[in-house]
């Protein structure tokens, strides 16, 4: 069974760059599925950030792609997250998860806090 | 982008009760590409519902989701203490893809 675990500093500093990283175990991230971000301010509900593939084609959210870069390293076996040009509004829980064949998501990780404070 | 509306934001029962919850779309979803989430306190949501009415490996059938278009629900029939939790919808089917604001089902 897949499964996703989220990593990278849980504090960045007001218009600095977040950066996640998701290791994928279990089975080989260049199986044909899409592999995505999704993230959740405190108490709120939950936004898509964007999603990659094994090949390294993106689609990003249309209000974060200006700031969102995804990344994938088949030979690591996992995916990343950098956004930059961060505010207090990008505080947020951030979860990566594996994306169905059929669209859907059926695997998440366990969610990572991160905090935009100076 | 396609506007999922949820309703009713909190639904307040009692276990052994049953609850219905309305996810409604802004435009029709291809396909039916709408999936039901389940969430709770400190935890990742959890995966109950895909195609609308597909159910997840592990999901109790006192669960079921329908609808399709624009009009979707999930149901829970004789509530367990443990079905208490926020669930949301989503709709995979066109990018951008865009979740509910959520319901949230408390015990009274």
């Amino acid at each position: 069974q897949v499964q996703l675990q989220e990593s990278g500093p849980g504090l960045v500093k007001p218009s600095g760059t977040l950066s996640l990283t998701c290791v994928v175990t279990g089975g080989p991230i260049s199986d044909p599925n899409w592999w995505s971000w999704v993230r959740q301010p405190p108490g709120k509900g939950l936004e898509w950030i964007g999603e990659i593939y094994h090949s390294g084609n993106t689609n990003y959210s249309p209000s974060l792609k200006s700031r969102v870069t995804l990344s994938v390293d088949t030979s690591k076996n996992h995916f990343s997250l950098n956004m930059n040009s961060v505010t207090a509004a990008d505080t947020a829980v951030y979860y990566c998860v594996k994306v169905n064949t059929r669209g859907y998501y059926d695997f998440w990780g366990q969610g990572t806090l991160v905090t935009v404070s100076s | 982008e396609i506007v999922l509306t949820q309703s009713p934001g909190t639904l307040s029962l009692s276990p052994g009760e049953g609850a219905t919850l309305s996810c409604r779309a802004s435009q029709s979803v291809r396909g039916n590409y709408l999936a039901w989430y389940q969430q709770k306190p400190g935890q990742a949501p959890r995966l109950l519902f895909y195609a609308a009415s597909s159910r997840a490996p592990g999901i109790p059938d006192r669960f079921s989701g329908g609808g399709s278009g624009t009009d979707f629900t999930l149901t829970i029939n004789r509530l367990e203490p443990e079905d208490f939790a926020v669930y949301y919808c989503h709709m995979y089917g066109d990018s951008p893809y865009t979740f509910g604001q959520g319901t949230k089902l408390e015990m009274k």
